[in-house]
């Protein structure tokens, strides 16, 4: 079956960096993908990935590897306004999303 | 702004009754997509429509069903409501061609209905 596992929570400090894990199987794969969701609030895209490797957007980084089925979401200099789920999605063959349940970043003072 | 729309926001509703959610685009775009979000669950998809005129079945199509009359509209209709469908659903648009290459969808604002 196709599944995508990430951690459901995690807490980290202002100004600190962290590194979201995810997991991931599937029929086929045509990328990776990360989201942003503040609570009560619709998704919106941060990354995608395709290739092996790290893609760096701003404080956000992005990297894949598709032999392990590994992916993971770093973010640096953390602010308060990063509090929110992370949502990890892969692209079978199909090209449909399959959706991990979110982990949910809690950002301390 | 250009996005996407849906309506009603927030909706109570009594076990048995029809309820539609309204969904409007207006970025042009090709694809659209219907998604129930629950606790503890990842985003699991309902219907799909690639095109005006066509739609698709997703993940967990059973008592819903959708229509698309044309680019911008798609409305999701549950026939006759059960406690189970108690959920926050959000509608999706993606330029498809757009969509291959980088995987970006533009979600709604999302409706959340309780069932009773």
């Amino acid at each position: 079956g196709q599944n995508i596992d990430q951690p459901t929570e995690m807490t980290a400090t202002e100004g600190a960096i962290v590194q979201i894990n995810c997991t991931y199987q599937t029929s086929g794969f045509n990328g990776l993908f990360w989201y942003q969701q503040h609570a009560g609030e619709a998704p919106t895209f941060l990354s995608y990935n395709v290739l092996d490797g790290l893609e760096e957007k701003g404080r956000f980084s992005s990297f894949l590897s598709r032999s392990k089925g590994y992916s993971y979401l770093l973010l640096k200099e953390l602010q308060m306004k990063d509090s929110a789920s992370y949502l990890c999605a892969a692209m079978d063959s199909n090209y449909q999303l399959i959706w991990g349940a979110g982990t949910k970043l809690i950002i301390k003072p | 702004i250009a996005g996407i729309t849906q309506a009603p926001t927030s909706q109570i509703l009594a076990a048995g009754r029809r309820m539609t959610l309204r969904c409007t685009q207006d970025m042009r775009h090709n694809a659209m997509y219907w998604y129930r979000q629950d606790l503890g669950l990842g985003l699991r998809l309902i219907h799909y429509s690639n095109t005006a005129g066509t739609t698709g079945k997703g993940e967990v199509p059973d008592g819903y069903s959708v229509s698309r009359a044309n680019t911008d509209d798609f409305p999701l209709t549950l026939a006759s409501a059960v406690p189970s469908q108690t959920s926050v659903y959000f509608c999706a648009s993606s330029d498809s061609r757009g969509f291959q290459d980088t995987g970006e969808l533009f979600f709604g604002e999302g409706s959340r209905l309780t069932v009773l």
